[in-house]
């Protein structure tokens, strides 16, 4: 079965300040791999993907993600925070091929942007 | 395009009753997945359908259950309603294979249950 865990439930950084939250899976085949962010009152929004494809994901809003299979991880990144960052971010995954549709979240990462 | 939409946005229900939550996906979607979101227990799969079919089913009771239509528009519905089924249910699309299995998600039907 896949999973994720996010460590971390708030993360707090300065605006300009990078941007780091960690994400770690758990799938017994290729995973598809996912960041979500989602703002006050509102539905998830797609951040990027990993599918294999390439390890270094660029996604939207200067996000970007790396995919290092050694260490099951696939860190969020963003070089320098701006207070309208602020939201909740979460890592999920999918088995894909044949496994369907379902998405498994982790318990996601609340991202406070100071001034 | 138009994105995934979910209807009604806002439902205050009282324990005991069963209610109907619509979502319509991005045309040309035919995977339909529902979720719900509770403080306490995070984003939750409950169940995907798929040509009409449901192809996956999370870790819910019978009282949740869901349909798909041949347009593609899922309903899903929740009888018995208890306290604890208050939560934001949200409703995602996709093209699966081709578009790396992405899913695209409605703004949720906040459900109340008193």
């Amino acid at each position: 079965a896949q999973s994720v865990t996010q460590l971390g439930s708030h993360v707090s950084v300065s605006e300009g300040a990078l941007v780091l939250l960690r994400c770690n899976y758990s799938s017994s085949v290729p995973p598809y791999l996912f960041w979500y962010v989602q703002y006050p009152n509102q539905g998830l929004q797609l951040l990027l993907k990993y599918t294999s494809a390439a390890t270094l994901v660029k996604g939207i809003n200067g996000f970007e993600a790396e995919f290092k299979k050694s260490e099951t991880s696939f860190h969020l990144t963003k070089p320098s925070a701006h207070m309208s960052d602020a939201a909740e971010y979460f890592c999920a995954v999918t088995k894909g091929a044949g496994g369907g549709n379902k998405l498994t979240f982790g318990t996601g990462t609340q991202l406070k942007v100071e001034l | 395009k138009a994105g995934v939409t979910q209807t009604p946005r806002y439902l205050i229900k009282t324990r005991g009753q069963q209610v109907t939550l619509s979502c319509s996906p991005i045309s040309g979607h035919r995977s339909v997945s529902w979720y719900q979101q509770t403080p306490g227990q995070g984003l939750q799969f409950l169940f995907e359908y798929f040509s009409e079919t449901q192809r996956n089913k999370g870790n819910f009771p019978g009282r949740f259950s869901g349909r798909q239509f041949s347009n593609s528009r899922s309903e899903m519905n929740v009888s018995t309603l208890e306290l604890g089924d208050s939560a934001l249910y949200l409703c995602a699309s996709s093209l699966e294979e081709a578009s790396g299995y992405e899913q695209y998600f409605g703004p949720g039907t906040r459900l109340t249950v008193t």
